[in-house]
């Protein structure tokens, strides 16, 4: 069974700061990996992926997130804050069947003027 | 359209109501999924569709109902609920038609429901 923590339920960052939410997993056998944000009110939408290959993966709004097997980890960065990133982020995991999926229990986001 | 949508987005009920949710997507995909979101929570999976047919129910009580009329339509059926159901639930739906979760999701808005 997959399982996924994410080491801060609440983190803020100055505007311009680098952003970095913390992801590790737990899978016995080789894992997918997503980052999906979900602004206020809304529904989630996926940031990005990790399926296999490239363990550097680029995704939208300026995202990116390493996957690094050693350390079972999928840290999601951004070099600057901008004040609309401010939303709930949500890391998941999903063994290579595709028969579990589980998301981690989200990271808020805030962003200092 | 890439769009996932959801109706109502607000609905308040009484434990005696019946009522539905509908989740609609016109991208051609072939999997749909119904998912509740308690407030500071993350989403939990409660039914998968694949192919119109229910492929995974998460131990989901009775008093929730699914139904997937065609590939483009998923409906959740609401009767004798609790106030512990209240929450947001969300819809969204995938390419494949096997179930493969591994597979991005495209996501609804969601709809907010109190049961009083």
């Amino acid at each position: 069974a997959q399982s996924v923590t994410q080491l801060g339920s609440h983190v803020s960052v100055s505007e311009g700061a680098l952003v970095l939410l913390r992801c590790n997993y737990s899978s016995s056998v080789p894992p997918y990996l997503f980052w999906y944000v979900q602004y206020p009110n809304q529904g989630l939408q996926l940031l990005l992926k990790y399926t296999t290959g490239a363990t550097l993966v680029k995704g939208i709004n300026g995202f990116e997130a390493e996957f690094k097997k050693s350390e079972t980890s999928f840290h999601l960065t951004k070099p600057s804050a901008h004040m609309s990133d401010a939303a709930e982020y949500f890391c998941a995991v999903s063994d290579n069947y595709g028969q579990n999926f589980v998301f981690g229990p989200g990271t808020r986001l805030s962003v200092l003027p | 359209d890439t769009e996932v949508t959801q109706t109502p987005k607000h609905l308040v009920m009484g434990m005696t109501n019946k009522k539905s949710l509908k989740c609609e997507q016109h991208m051609g995909h072939r999997a749909m999924y119904w998912y509740k979101q308690k407030a500071k929570k993350p989403p939990e999976l409660m039914f998968v569709y694949s192919y119109e047919k229910l492929s995974i129910n998460e131990s989901v009580p009775s008093r929730f109902s699914p139904e997937c009329p065609n590939s483009s339509l998923l409906n959740l059926h609401l009767h004798a609920l609790q106030p512990e159901d209240s929450a947001l639930y969300l819809c969204a739906s995938s390419q494949s038609g096997g179930v493969d979760l591994t597979e991005t999701q495209y996501f609804g808005p969601g709809t907010r429901l109190l049961v009083l």
